[in-house]
This record gives structure tokens, sequence and C-alpha cells, in this order.
């Protein structure tokens, strides 16, 4: 158990709706980041939440926004969907910038 | 930021044969991170190498840390099944992993 909690954990929608992933990070860590893996690819980033302020970002879509609240879970908003959205959606923490990556069991997103 | 280019892509072995992956950038890493995904899983944190020209070893996992700090190798001996899965590199503060090689152990 990493500590680092997501939810959900599978989700099935349709083309053109909107989803909310959740993540609760370790107790403690202020950084939250989060990666979408589709089958057997790799791990793409998508950004960065450091205590609140975004961080970082990476390759996310301008219809996938995040945010990092005071009590430092983080939120991943997905949009108009399409087919392409389905991946693994993953959450990691870190106390910091720097250090080891705690990452979640995944949200499995599946479009139809 | 650093990239890091990891290889092989796909790795098949035999139960028992050895396997190695290569991390490499084309700049100096301040450390590097080792993880492994098992098939379904969510990666997992193995090591992190700081110093150039480092060794660690975890039971039959080797990892080196290159004298430039420009590349990092994990050697596994004598595989077994349960070290099917996927590792990946990660250059220290770059958010971004290597694209990972995807071990297969046949029994």
């Amino acid at each position: 158990d990493s500590g680092v909690t997501q939810t959900p954990k599978h989700l099935i929608t349709a083309t053109g709706q909107r989803v909310t992933l959740r993540c609760s990070p370790r107790s403690g860590d202020l950084s939250v980041y989060w990666y979408q893996q589709s089958l057997d690819q790799g791990l793409q980033f998508l950004i960065q939440y450091y205590n609140g302020e975004e961080r970082a970002k990476g390759n996310i879509l301008e219809r996938f926004s995040a945010q990092q609240f005071p009590d430092l879970h983080s939120e991943l908003n997905l949009s108009s969907l399409e087919l392409g959205d389905s991946a693994l959606y993953f959450c990691a923490s870190s106390a910091g910038g720097a250090g080891e990556l705690f990452f979640g069991e995944g949200s499995r997103l599946t479009v139809l | 930021g650093q990239q890091v280019m990891q290889i092989p892509q796909y790795q098949h072995v035999q139960e028992g044969e050895d396997f190695t992956t290569y991390c490499n950038s084309s700049t100096t890493l301040s450390n590097i991170q080792w993880y492994k995904q098992r098939p379904g899983g969510h990666p997992v944190f193995l090591i992190q190498l700081v110093k150039s020209g480092e060794v660690k070893k975890q039971k039959r996992l080797t990892f080196q840390f290159g004298e430039a700090k420009k590349n990092s190798s994990l050697h596994i001996t004598a595989t077994q099944t349960t070290d099917v899965g996927t590792y990946f590199c990660r250059g220290q503060g770059n958010l971004i992993f290597g694209k990972g090689t995807k071990l297969s152990v046949k029994p």
C-alpha cells in the first residue's frame, strides 16, 4: 500500500461526457502528479501540483484540467471525452519536488 | 527538461537467463530512479542512485550509475517469473519517465 488513494478505480462513460478523477496523496506529501498510461504504453506526464499551486505542465490536453485543494487532495477533470482518452490515469505523490514517487493504483477510464 | 532513453523496449527471456535494461541521458543527471510496474499494477519505486559510478544490489538486481552520470543500468541475474513487468527509469527532478523496458519471462 503506497498510501496514495485514487477513486474511482474503474469508470466507463460515453464520448462527449465529463468525468472527475480524485487523488488523495500520502500523508504529508505536498506534491501531486498526474500521469496517463494508454494500453502497453509508457507514463505520459500530465501535470504537477505542489502545495496547491501548479508546478509543471506536460502534454495535457485543453479538455483536461486539474487542481489541488487546501487539504492537498487533487482532482483531474476530463471533459468532452473521446475514445482515445481511454487509459489508466495514475496519481503519484512525493514529499517535495525530488525524491521517490508513490503511485496510486490508478483509475481506469473506458470511453465508449 | 532532461530526457532519458531506455533500451530495449521489449525483452523476452527464458527463466534463468540474465536481463539488462539501459537508461541513457544526453545530459548529466543529479540522480536516477528505477521503478517496476507489474502487469495490471502501478509503478513501484525500486531504488535511487546518486553518486558517480555507484552500484547497488537488491538480491538478484544490480543497479549501476555511470561515471559520467549520464547512463544507468538495471541487471537481473537468473530471471524468475516474478520479475515480469515493465521497468522504468526517471532522472531526478525529471517529470518524464523513460518509455520503459517490458520484460517477459518464459518458464
